[in-house]
């Protein structure tokens, strides 16, 4: 059964600070790797999504990472802003479009 | 587009009874699913489509049954209400698989059964 874990579960940084958070999944068998955001209250915002087959993708400050044959994906976030604040989310796709979700790791920027 | 709606955004029930989870799409997807959203568990898959007439259960089935009778609209049921369903449900859908696969979330409908 796949499991993803997400570390670290919460993170306050300085404003303008470079940042990693962490996803692991213990099947490498995955058909591609999501990652989101959500604001309290709120639903979930698709960030990137990484195919099994590629290694990173990067949009604007975001970049995310996948590497199948340790388990791992990181999401980069460079320069942080106060309004990067949320949950961060990354779920692995077992396929049918099944995706197995981590707990998330909750970001707090501080001006 | 509207993208993925829910309806409602609130609801309270009393144990026992029953109520339908309404969700929609306007992006012509194939694949839709649902899932639930408890405090420190994350997000876990119910049920999900492939496609119009087509269903499977997820991870936490029990106590909800799905129907898919257009490629737009994809209803959760559930059938006699439990305080353990007390949750917040996600809607989400996707166009296809590969790079057609970004799956999209709905605004999510709170849900407190007493």
């Amino acid at each position: 059964k796949q499991e993803v874990t997400q570390i670290p579960a919460a993170l306050s940084v300085p404003e303008g600070e470079n940042l990693v958070l962490n996803c692991s999944f213990t099947d490498s068998a995955i058909y591609n790797l999501q990652w989101f955001r959500q604001d309290p209250g709120k639903g979930l915002t698709s960030l990137l999504l990484i195919q099994s087959s590629q290694r990173e993708q990067t949009s604007g400050r975001l970049n995310a990472s996948l590497d199948k044959s340790s388990g791992r994906s990181t999401l980069y976030i460079a320069a942080s802003q106060p309004g990067d604040s949320a949950t961060y989310l990354c779920a692995a796709n077992t396929g049918f479009q099944k995706l197995v979700f981590g707990t998330g790791t909750r970001l707090l920027v501080s001006p | 587009n509207a993208g993925v709606t829910q309806t409602p955004k609130f609801q309270v029930l009393k144990t026992g009874q029953s109520m339908t989870l309404q969700c929609a799409q306007d992006m012509n997807h194939e694949y839709m699913s649902w899932y639930r959203q408890d405090p420190g568990m994350g997000l876990r898959l119910i049920h999900y489509s492939v496609g119009a007439g087509i269903t499977d259960q997820g991870e936490v089935p029990n106590g909800y049954n799905v129907s898919r009778s257009t490629t737009e609209d994809f209803p959760l049921r559930l059938l006699s209400a439990a305080p353990s369903q007390t949750s917040v449900y996600f809607c989400a859908s996707s166009y296809g698989t590969g790079t057609l696969g970004e799956q999209y979330f709905g605004p999510g409908t709170r849900l407190t059964v007493t």
